[in-house]
């Protein structure tokens, strides 16, 4: 049963400490996903691979996340340093492309559910 | 004003009423419309999806696409308490390198 796996499920944290969120997307997809969920802004896309890549990270506040793929079976997504505000679940999706439907179609993981004092 | 604007609810039916979900959008552009279904503290999962204008039935669901004015809806007939979640719309351009832009999501409740 293929699925997007994502580490930690949960996260609490004081403000100021690094979070260091995992993905494992399906095997054989080449494209990733990081969104960002909350009740005020919905869900948000934050940036995306493909083929490893970083393709667009502009809805990611820079100064303090960062993304990446160190392989293919990995993506990680770093806050240093969070703060109160970053709370919210991440998910992570991972999706073919192309692909014969071309509906761009992301299985989405889990997530977790980050809290920053 | 976001692209894409969908009625965050909560919606509360009872079992067996027929439930229309609806999203407007701003931009031209959108090609492929889906509906994604998110149960409580899970991740959402495609529920179904069209290309350009009309409709597409799927057992009890279907969806509709009015690009004339920007308005795409999601029916569910003989609706079941399993049916209650979180319904986000989604939307994107034609190009596989198009972001698929998302609605803020209704949450559903069908009442047994």
């Amino acid at each position: 049963d293929a699925r997007v796996t994502q580490t930690p499920r949960h996260k609490v944290t004081e403000m100021g400490q690094e979070v260091t969120m995992r993905c494992q997307p399906i095997l054989g997809h080449n494209t990733v996903f990081w969104y960002r969920q909350t009740m005020m802004q919905g869900l948000e896309l934050l940036a995306y691979f493909r083929n490893r890549a970083p393709l667009d990270d502009s809805g990611m506040p820079k100064d303090r996340f960062s993304a990446e793929m160190p392989d293919a079976t990995l993506a990680t997504l770093k806050i240093q340093p969070s703060e109160p505000r970053d709370s919210a679940v991440y998910f992570c999706a991972s999706g073919l492309v192309p692909e014969v439907r071309a509906s761009n179609e992301q299985f989405f993981g889990p997530g977790t559910r980050l809290t920053v004092l | 004003q976001k692209e894409v604007e969908q009625d965050p609810g909560p919606l509360s039916v009872p079992e067996g009423a027929i439930v229309s979900l609806n999203c407007t959008y701003s931009n031209s552009a959108f090609q492929y419309f889906m509906w994604y279904r998110q149960y409580s503290r899970k991740g959402p999962e495609l529920l179904m999806y069209t290309y350009s204008s009309g409709n597409k039935e799927d057992g009890r669901f279907t969806a509709q696409v009015d690009k004339s004015s920007k308005y795409i809806s999601l029916f569910i007939r003989d609706s079941q308490p399993s049916d209650s979640a979180t319904y986000l719309c989604a939307m994107k351009g034609y190009s596989s390198a198009s972001k698929i832009i998302f609605g803020s999501g209704t949450r559903l409740s069908i009442r047994p």
